[in-house]
């Protein structure tokens, strides 16, 4: 079946623009994951929603970051006033539901920032 | 908060070498740990995963990974590597229903 899909591939953006970034889960998985890759750096997790509830939001880095998620499908990740240290890929991810479940990861989102 | 270490970012290995990649977690609670690998212009996949039984793992493609409670270490192993095998190499571990990931190990096998 499908897996997780992401859109755009590729976003760049001019310092102190909004972005938008979406994230298809694979059909039926309650929990979505989204994290970001910094060059350099392994995965931080920013949030996780089960359902469109969204139980932790603590890695966020700002108020400028936000996601929202409509039903057990898309999300949205959104970078207000982006700036350039916001440079990285974005990871989204889901699973059947949160907890022992495994991950599956979409291709990302490459923000650069100019 | 759980986190992950690793070392050796890059590793330069020929084909048939083995390889062992370190991982060490640091996590109060009970650990879920895996191995994701990412191929070169592909996304993340998981290769192996241990959430509790038998502490050696066997996962896709030959590799496998061993849980070392006392060690706080889930290292991996592959006994004869081939050029295939080049990718970035991520280890990480659940709590708290997030994955907390360590830096990757960039694997490069010469043919």
């Amino acid at each position: 079946g499908a897996g997780v899909s992401q859109s755009p591939s590729n976003k760049v953006t001019e310092k102190g623009k909004d972005v938008e970034l979406r994230c298809d889960p694979i059909s039926g998985h309650t929990a979505l994951y989204w994290y970001r890759q910094r060059l350099g750096q392994g995965l931080e997790f920013l949030i996780y929603f089960q359902g469109n509830s969204a139980p932790d939001k603590s890695g966020l880095p700002s108020d400028r970051f936000s996601a929202e998620r409509t039903g057990e499908s898309v999300s949205t990740l959104t970078i207000q006033r982006t700036q350039q240290e916001d440079s990285a890929v974005y990871l989204c991810a889901s699973s059947l539901t949160a907890g022992e479940y495994e991950q599956y990861f979409g291709p990302g989102t490459r923000l650069t920032v100019t | 908060a759980q986190s992950v270490s690793q070392h050796n970012h890059h590793v330069i290995l020929s084909e048939a070498a083995s390889l062992e990649l370190g991982c060490n977690y640091s996590y109060g609670g009970t650990v879920n740990l895996f191995w994701y690998v990412q191929y070169p212009g592909q996304h993340l996949q998981l290769l192996l995963k241990y959430f509790s039984g038998d502490p050696l793992v066997k996962g896709i493609k030959g590799f496998e990974a061993e849980f070392i409670k006392s060690k706080f270490s889930f290292n991996l192993r592959k006994p004869s590597v081939q050029w295939s095998d080049t990718a970035e190499y991520f280890c990480a571990v659940r709590g708290n229903n997030r994955l907390a990931f360590g830096k990757g190990n960039q694997v490069v096998v010469i043919p």
